[in-house]
């Protein structure tokens, strides 16, 4: 069945350091969305990409789907301890009503 | 306006007991999703509503689960006969509408424990 991965399971970082996350479906995406949960929270949206290739930037984070629409990234330029969290992936199934979320990235900054 | 809500907050009950979750969407989104996340875990899909389309229930993982959605609005998600590996947090998150494209909004989540 579909499935989709994330890499690395944890990331623990200086501040200021890079940081990326991956994600990797079995399966060719429709799209892909990218959620943030805080410690003790729940996921919260950031952003959604669509089209092959598709890069977006929000701020210091940036985002891509790959060419095959089969991979997607997160990278965080220069971390900041508000970065705290576990970062998720996920993406549709073929017929959009069930959604597959990666096992998510525990993102650790260290002040 | 209102996000979406979910009761109760925690919830504790014996091993073999029957627990009602309820979960209050934003209003006007037709698609409402249930997942399951256990501690430090990712979000595992439990059951999917659109409309007064028939749910889909592939995610649930034993026929000790079901939901039901009324009125095309609040949802319940029903544990029977609760096991200890059902201790868990359940969010339920919805979304505009059915389509992949659109983002899920997530409820605070219920927090289960069985003792």
């Amino acid at each position: 069945g579909q499935q989709v991965m994330q890499i690395p399971q944890y990331q623990h970082v200086q501040e200021g350091e890079d940081f990326t996350t991956y994600c990797n479906s079995s399966t060719t995406l429709s799209n892909i969305q990218w959620y943030k949960q805080r410690p003790g929270g729940h996921p919260v949206f950031l952003i959604q990409l669509v089209k092959s290739g598709e890069v977006k930037k929000q701020k210091r984070l940036t985002f891509q789907f790959g060419e095959a629409k089969k991979n997607s990234s997160l990278h965080i330029t220069a971390t900041q301890t508000t970065d705290v969290g576990t970062y998720f992936c996920a993406g549709p199934r073929y017929n959009f009503n069930k959604f597959y979320f990666g096992s998510g990235t525990k993102l650790n900054v260290k002040p | 306006g209102a996000g979406v809500s979910q009761s109760p907050s925690n919830k504790v009950t014996e091993k073999g007991k029957d627990v009602e979750l309820r979960c209050d969407p934003i209003s006007g989104h037709t698609a409402l999703y249930w997942y399951r996340q256990s501690l430090g875990q990712g979000l595992e899909f439990l059951i999917y509503f659109q409309g007064n389309s028939a749910p889909d229930k592939s995610g649930l993982p034993s026929d000790r689960f079901s939901a039901e959605r009324t009125g095309g609005s609040v949802s319940t998600l029903t544990i029977q006969r609760t096991q200890q590996e059902d201790s868990a947090v359940y969010l339920c998150a919805s979304s505009l509408g059915s389509s992949g494209s659109y983002e899920q909004y997530f409820g605070p989540g219920t927090r289960l424990t069985v003792t």
